[in-house]
């Protein structure tokens, strides 16, 4: 099976620079994806690394290295509205190739 | 282009009654995905549907079953509900072929006592 590990929640302040960790333990997977979910809402769809390496979005980036088993979001520039929840998550390979949602991330922005 | 839309928006139910959900996906997506989310457990795969057949399905009991229609919308239904069955019932649909890409409705919080 597989499994994603994300810590629990992370503190930053606006303007700063954050980074989460995700790390995973899977037989194989497609790429890795990252959401945004605000209290209450429903998540939205941040970014997706196919290949290992760096990818960019405004603000946000997120990298993935397959011989490390690692990935991580990138959030530059924090502001209030930043403050969310953020899943990693896979899509694995073979099983239908269902998508495997980390625990999430809270992360709180202060002023 | 309309979003992802959940019926209905919430729900308390008692014990050993069952339960229906809708959810009509993104107009041309095909491939709609259910995952149940606690505060506990995360977000956990319940199933995908695309065109109409079940691609796969995560480690619920036999209780939760779904099934979607010709016109991509989808339904998911738990029989006998349990209290643990408590939780946020998202829908997300995606178009196929970037399956990674899931766009996600609002959900259905249902409560059961």
């Amino acid at each position: 099976g597989q499994s994603l590990e994300q810590p629990s929640e992370v503190t930053a302040v606006e303007g700063a620079i954050v980074q989460i960790n995700c790390t995973y333990q899977t037989s194989g997977f497609y790429g890795l994806s990252w959401y945004q979910q605000h209290d209450g809402g429903a998540p939205t769809f941040l970014s997706y690394n196919g290949l290992d390496g760096l990818e960019e979005t405004g603000r946000f980036s997120s990298f993935l290295s397959r011989s490390d088993s690692y990935g991580y979001l990138l959030l530059q520039e924090l502001q209030m509205k930043d403050s969310a929840s953020y899943f990693c998550a896979v899509r694995e390979q073979g099983q239908g190739g269902k998508l495997i949602f980390g625990q999430g991330t809270e992360l709180s922005v202060k002023p | 282009k309309a979003g992802v839309t959940q019926t209905p928006r919430y729900l308390i139910k008692t014990r050993g009654q069952q339960v229906t959900l809708s959810c009509s996906p993104i107009s041309g997506h095909r491939s709609v995905s259910w995952y149940q989310q606690t505060p506990g457990q995360g977000l956990q795969f319940l199933f995908e549907y695309f065109s109409e057949t079940q691609r796969n399905k995560g480690n619920f009991p036999g209780r939760f079953s779904g099934r979607q229609f010709s016109n991509s919308r989808s339904e998911m239904n738990v029989s006998t509900l349990e209290l643990g069955d408590s939780a946020l019932y998202l829908c997300a649909s995606s178009s196929g072929l970037a399956r990674y890409e899931q766009y996600f409705g609002p959900g259905t919080r249902l409560t059961v006592t």
